[in-house]
């Protein structure tokens, strides 16, 4: 099946400061999701990007499907940005999401 | 409009025992997917349903199963409770119409003592 790494795996950020957040994924895909898991265990959505790039505010992404790798990037980072984010694929057979390792940030006052 | 919704939220059982998680999907979304997450790990694919046939079965034993009802919330059952199916487990959403963006409720955390 389909292989998603996530790095780094672990982060600690300076409130104010920026980061970049990457996904690599082994095969093609149909879809492409960024998540921020909160403390009490919510997928929060952030992006559907399966390519191109997006922006929400302090957050943007960059999905190139034909390298195979997503970025996340989030700017002027804050105490509440901390958490668990998670990048998930869905290959050709269109019926699941495989979740990477994701990335622990913890971002100090 | 809410969103997903999955009942109870936190749940002690005892090894051996059975139980039966349940999910509410987005109004509208005919796809619901179940999702396994351990301490550290990502989530895991369970089962996938659309139109209330499973469409996808991910690497779990036969103590796992689900169903799909007519109003499209499901059921996610675990029979003979192991110590290792502590977890949270996740139901998500989506339309399935072309747009297959999923949507997370809050989790079931199951506690196998």
């Amino acid at each position: 099946g389909i292989q998603v790494e996530q790095s780094p795996p672990d982060l600690i950020l300076q409130e104010g400061a920026n980061s970049t957040l990457r996904c690599n994924f082994s095969d093609s895909v149909n879809n492409l999701q960024w998540f921020h898991q909160n403390p009490w265990g919510q997928l929060i959505n952030l992006f559907y990007i399966p390519s191109g790039t997006k922006q929400n505010g302090r957050l943007s992404a960059t999905t190139v499907a034909t390298e195979r790798y997503s970025l996340l990037y989030i700017s002027s980072s804050q105490t509440t940005d901390s958490g668990v984010y998670f990048c998930a694929v869905e290959g050709d057979a269109g019926n699941m999401l495989t979740f990477g390792g994701g990335t622990r940030l913890m971002v100090k006052p | 409009d809410a969103g997903v919704t999955q009942s109870p939220t936190h749940l002690i059982k005892t090894r051996g025992q059975h139980v039966t998680l349940r999910c509410s999907p987005i109004s509208g979304h005919k796809s619901v997917s179940w999702y396994q997450q351990v301490l550290g790990q990502g989530p895991q694919f369970i089962f996938q349903y659309y139109e209330k046939e499973e469409r996808g079965r991910g690497n779990f034993p036969d103590r796992f199963s689900a169903r799909q009802f007519p109003n499209y919330s499901s059921e996610l059952n675990v029979n003979a409770l192991l110590l290792g199916d502590s977890a949270l487990y996740l139901c998500a959403s989506s339309s399935w119409d072309g747009n297959t963006e999923a949507f997370f409720g809050q989790g079931t955390r199951l506690t196998v003592v």
